[in-house]
């Protein structure tokens, strides 16, 4: 079965540098999520995209930006990047017309270094 | 605001022991409790979903059982394995279908 593919799976930028994430859900699935895990800690949900709307925002820095296209995939676009910013960077996908429990699907994440 | 605590923060225990990992969170507005796993520096495997509905969950040597009026969930790992060593986390799902994470449970099985 098909799984959410995120691109790169490593990335090594400098500071000030920007990045650009990429998320390809499983096919037909509708919603979009993006999480943060810090080194150490548990993840931390950023933003979410239905229909390629924005349906939700968390603890997302206004040095990211994020968008849903018409082919549902998603980029996570950071700029300025600070040492902060190193992460494990995770996609989910889930599929919210097909039922209401909404399980979601991770992919295997990219890992940001910024150095 | 959610907040998911998971106890114990780290776990070892022999080959053969069954065990139990408990989540508690605050809101008992949940839509759905997904318990996952995960290796070092690698990506969340979902192991389990339990919707509000639901009492308990069960796929081959897991079990886990919710109880949303009290905010508690546990995860019950039958005859465990070395290969079971990973990290457990525990996520709520809620208003906004946005997962809330515990920081997880380290477990490590030795042979």
């Amino acid at each position: 079965a098909a799984g959410v593919i995120q691109s790169p799976r490593h990335l090594i930028k400098e500071k000030r540098e920007t990045a650009t994430l990429k998320c390809y859900p499983i096919p037909r699935h509708d919603t979009v999520y993006w999480y943060q895990q810090g080194p150490g800690q548990d993840p931390q949900f950023l933003i979410s995209f239905y229909e390629k709307m924005q349906s939700d925002k968390g603890s997302i820095p206004d040095r990211f930006s994020a968008q849903q296209f018409s082919d549902y995939h998603s980029e996570l676009n950071m700029s300025s990047l600070e040492l902060g910013d190193s992460a494990l960077y995770f996609c989910a996908s889930s599929d919210r017309q097909a039922s209401s429990y909404n399980e979601q699907f991770f992919g295997p994440g990219t890992r940001l270094t910024v150095l | 605001k959610q907040e998911v605590t998971q106890i114990p923060a780290a776990l070892s225990v022999p080959e053969g022991e069954n065990l139990v990992l408990n989540c508690s969170f605050t809101d008992s507005a949940i839509y759905n409790l997904q318990w996952f796993r995960q290796d070092p520096g690698k990506g969340l495997t979902s192991l389990l979903l339990i919707q509000s509905s639901q009492r308990e969950q069960t796929s081959g040597r897991l079990n886990a059982s919710l109880d949303k009026s009290s905010g508690r969930s546990t995860l019950y790992i039958a005859a465990s394995q070395p290969g079971d060593s990973a990290t457990y986390l525990c996520a709520v799902s809620g208003y906004g279908n946005k997962l809330v994470f515990g920081a997880g449970t380290i477990l490590r099985v030795k042979s």
